[in-house]
């Protein structure tokens, strides 16, 4: 299994910036890190992913650290809306859609 | 663009029983994932087709099979149906199951087992 490790849960306060965390030290250099989030009652959404570079979108921002053993999801001010369980998964080539989920880390915004 | 779409929503069945879920992509979409996802065990892969060929599998029984159809929607079956096979069944898909890919997950099928 492509294994990454995140925290259980966090706390935010809304409007603020969050960090979410993520170690994959087993990382190759053709696997891609994703992100996904899922809602109450939701399928998985889509969130962002990268392979070395830093990446941007307008959900979120995607840290990726110069070794690739870890990177951080960071959404830049904190709203409701945002309290998912967010997971942070490898892809790697020639698996399909074969992701594997961790244990995710569940987020809480306090109002 | 309408996104992934499963049915149906919420499903009762009794041990046993066999049952049928079904998983229209995003069009245009060729590879289709189902995963099961239960409280005690997350979110687990079950299989992957594209072009109508399983591609990947995991590691469930044989109870647990699918298939693609020529237009991409995929279907999936259980059969003999036991308790613990009551989970939230999710389907996703993406344009070829590349790892440069999103996934586009469904809503997912709730299914009940008495």
């Amino acid at each position: 299994d492509a294994k990454t490790t995140q925290p259980n849960s966090m706390e935010s306060n809304e409007e603020e910036p969050v960090h979410l965390p993520c170690n994959h030290s087993t990382i190759s250099g053709t696997d891609y890190i994703h992100w996904y989030r899922q809602l109450p009652s939701q399928g998985p959404e889509y969130v962002i992913h990268g392979l070395t570079s830093n990446v941007n979108n307008r959900m979120a921002s995607l840290a990726i650290a110069e070794d690739r053993k870890s990177s951080t999801l960071i959404l830049h001010r904190a709203t409701l809306r945002d309290a998912a369980v967010y997971y942070c998964i490898l892809s790697l080539p020639n698996t399909g859609n074969q992701f594997y989920f961790g244990t995710g880390t569940s987020l809480t915004v306090i109002p | 663009k309408a996104g992934v779409t499963q049915t149906p929503r919420y499903l009762i069945k009794t041990r046993g029983q066999q049952v049928t879920l079904s998983c229209s992509p995003i069009s245009g979409h060729r590879s289709v994932s189902w995963y099961q996802q239960t409280p005690g065990q997350g979110l687990q892969f079950l299989f992957e087709y594209f072009s109508e060929t399983q591609r990947n599998k995991g590691n469930f029984p044989g109870r647990f099979s699918g298939r693609q159809f020529s237009n991409s929607r995929s279907e999936m079956n259980v059969s003999t149906l036991e308790l613990g096979d009551s989970a939230l069944y999710l389907c996703a898909s993406s344009l070829d199951g590349g790892p440069n890919q999103p996934q586009h997950f469904g809503d997912g099928t709730r299914l009940s087992i008495l």
